[in-house]
């Protein structure tokens, strides 16, 4: 069983449209990172939210915490060729001391 | 700067070789890690190191072998790899372990 749900798995979508990944778990994080990252290469962080109910955004990305710090989503508007990557969410467990990945979505922005 | 830097980008090597991956960071991060990632999948993680000592194996086997000289500098030592080993390993550090991780670019092993 994933400690971090991640949905959807695979994402493909015109240029244009909007897309939301989301993150689910039934347990409490003290923080969550957002990464992108393209083959070959490492993950590089997005974005970190910490604050239950945290909004977050970075141009066309919003990133938002849930209240109870259990879940995340990312928001891409106009999604743009350049997006296409995949994205990881990744949590710190509220009393552990390492990262737990969600599974990962795929992205693919047609032009 | 919040660089994460990893040599080689690339290694073939054959399963009797003894190979070592490197990492360097200068963000005065006092916590990092090793993680492999095989395509399409999130990184899993090998190993942490805090304050140079090592706190969490997750069950890696000997012969992959960590080595944290300072603060700044990590290494794994490779020996009698074998094919399902391939993969990119990625290295990663943070201020501490309850803070957010930056990676490095991650190198591509392809044990033959």
């Amino acid at each position: 069983t994933q400690l971090l749900e991640q949905s959807p798995q695979f994402l493909s979508i015109q240029e244009g449209e909007n897309l939301t990944v989301y993150c689910n778990s039934s347990s409490v994080f003290s923080s969550l990172q957002w990464y992108r990252q393209e083959p070959g290469e490492g993950p590089v962080l997005l974005v970190t939210v910490v604050t239950g109910g945290e909004v977050k955004k970075l141009k066309r990305l919003t990133f938002q915490f849930g209240d109870a710090r259990k879940d995340s989503s990312l928001h891409i508007t106009a999604a743009q060729p350049g997006d296409t990557g995949l994205y990881l969410c990744a949590g710190l467990m509220e009393y552990g001391n390492k990262l737990v990945f969600g599974a990962g979505t795929i992205l693919r922005v047609k032009s | 700067d919040t660089e994460v830097t990893q040599t080689p980008k690339h290694l073939v090597m054959g399963m009797t070789n003894k190979k070592s991956l490197k990492c360097e960071q200068h963000m005065g991060h006092r916590a990092m890690y090793w993680y492999k990632q095989k395509a399409k999948k999130p990184p899993e993680l090998m190993f942490v190191y805090s304050y140079e000592k090592l706190s969490i194996n997750e069950s890696v086997p000997s012969r992959f072998s960590p080595e944290c000289p300072n603060s700044s500098l990590l290494n794994l030592h490779l020996h009698a790899l074998q094919p399902e080993d391939s993969a990119l390993y990625l290295c990663a550090s943070s201020q501490a372990v309850s803070s957010e991780a930056f990676f490095g670019q991650g190198t591509r092993l392809t044990v033959v």
